[in-house]
């Protein structure tokens, strides 16, 4: 079935130092969704790709779409302390795009 | 608040013991997803429903876990004869059929199997 995977498992750094999580997928994607959870909580949708190659931004996160819709990458400028908590990409394996397979995420602390 | 709730949101219980959880989804949004996560992993599908439909169940998933939506509204998820390795963080989540693809997630009811 379809694996997605991430590296890295965890990442610290220094509060206004750039993060980057990049998601592997074993089957080319229709989409792939990027979600973040923080400690203690439940995951929160951050952003849809669609297109090959489509790079979206918000603020200081720049998500990015592989050209072969197999892989993608969010970066972070800038960390602060807010960034805390758990990345995950997340991977359509229907059709429909509606059941999703999750990688494990990456685990961002960021040290004040 | 108008978001995913789910109750409980922790049971303990012993092993060999059913437990059936609640999810109350969003009230405009008509599918429905139950997740499974553990300790430092991602949200592990498990079934999907649109309205009252299960349209698809995870094939990994034991027989003894099955799930309702009687009335394409509130879900509920049962697990008879709970083991050990039941133990985890069951997440729902609900969307709309159209347009937005954005899954909105519930807190989750933490079970712990002793």
């Amino acid at each position: 079935g379809q694996q997605v995977m991430q590296i890295p498992q965890y990442q610290h750094v220094q509060e206004g130092e750039d993060f980057t999580t990049y998601c592997n997928s074993s089957t080319t994607l229709s989409n792939i969704q990027w979600y973040k959870q923080r400690p203690g909580g439940h995951p929160v949708f951050l952003i849809q790709l669609v297109k090959s190659g489509e790079v979206k931004k918000q603020k200081r996160l720049t998500f990015q779409f592989g050209e072969a819709k197999k892989n993608s990458s969010l970066h972070i400028t800038a960390t602060q302390t807010t960034d805390v908590g758990t990345y995950f990409c997340a991977g359509p394996w229907d059709n429909a795009g509606n059941m999703l397979t999750f990688g494990g995420g990456t685990r961002l602390m960021v040290k004040p | 608040d108008t978001g995913v709730s789910q109750d409980p949101r922790h049971k303990i219980t012993k092993r060999g013991q059913n437990v059936t959880f609640r999810c109350d989804p969003i009230s405009e949004h008509n599918r429905l997803y139950w997740y499974r996560q553990t300790l430092g992993q991602g949200p592990e599908f498990l079934t999907y429903f649109q309205n009252e439909a299960q349209l698809e169940k995870s094939r990994l998933l034991s027989d003894r876990f099955s799930a309702e939506r009687p009335k394409g509204s509130f879900s509920t998820l049962e697990i008879q004869r709970t083991e050990q390795g039941d133990s985890a963080m069951y997440l729902c989540a609900s969307s709309l059929v159209t347009g937005n693809p954005e899954q909105y997630f519930g807190p989750g009811t933490r079970l712990t199997v002793t």
